[in-house]
């Protein structure tokens, strides 16, 4: 069966910190991973990753994807509060479903000040 | 960038009633739209993929004749929640495909079934 596991399932740090979110898949025919950001309403799009190795960096937000082990992280430094959110990863495949995005429970950050 | 405006974004229903919710593109064609439903704090779960022009294509265990999905258009889903209950309030959102790798996602509606 197809899985997304992301890690930890809540967090809480302290503005300044720097976090690290991890997300973890088994699923057949991957296409791409893509991390959201979901505050109280749908998901903000913050990555799309599809090589192996390559960092791809937004201000203070990065993320990389290892497709030998079938991992990604999601890096966010010097935390504000305004960084409290659900972090999503989700991984597309082709699939019946027609590319439709696997997501995992989600990260739940609060930073607080 | 590419839109994708969905409405209602709040609906509170009577049980035994149906809701439509729809989910419309702005300035791309959709060909694909997929549907996906979030209970608190968990994630979304994809309930079904909407073709335009065909018929939808539901996840295992989801009820295709309580979930009636339409794509008439290319621009255009809808999703009707019929004969409503309680353990249908949910947050449904939908997302739509540009083609590529992109996904755009709908601002969801929060559906109450009193």
């Amino acid at each position: 069966e197809d899985k997304v596991v992301q890690s930890p399932l809540s967090l809480v740090v302290h503005e300044g910190d720097t976090v690290t979110l991890n997300c973890s898949y088994e699923v057949t025919n991957f296409r791409s991973l893509l991390w959201y950001k979901q505050e109280k309403k749908a998901p903000t799009f913050l990555f799309m990753l599809t090589s192996s190795g390559i960092e791809k960096k937004s201000g203070r937000l990065s993320s990389i994807l290892d497709k030998k082990e079938l991992f990604s992280i999601l890096n966010i430094t010097a935390t504000q509060t305004g960084d409290s959110a659900v972090y999503l990863c989700a991984v597309n495949q082709d699939s019946n479903s027609g590319y439709a995005l696997n997501f995992g429970k989600g990260t739940s950050l609060l930073v607080t000040p | 960038g590419a839109v994708v405006s969905q409405h209602p974004s709040r609906v509170i229903c009577k049980s035994g009633t149906s809701v439509k919710i729809e989910c419309r593109s702005l300035d791309f064609q959709a060909t694909t739209m997929f549907w996906y439903r979030q209970f608190p704090k968990q994630s979304l779960m994809l309930m079904a993929t909407s073709n335009e022009g065909s018929k939808a294509t539901y996840e295992q265990g989801v009820e295709k004749d309580k979930f009636l999905i339409n794509h008439a258009s290319l621009t255009l889903s809808t999703l009707t929640v019929t004969s409503a209950h309680p353990e249908d309030s949910s947050f449904y959102i939908c997302s739509a495909r540009q083609g590529g790798y992109g996904y755009t996602f709908g601002s969801g509606t929060r559906l109450t079934v009193v």
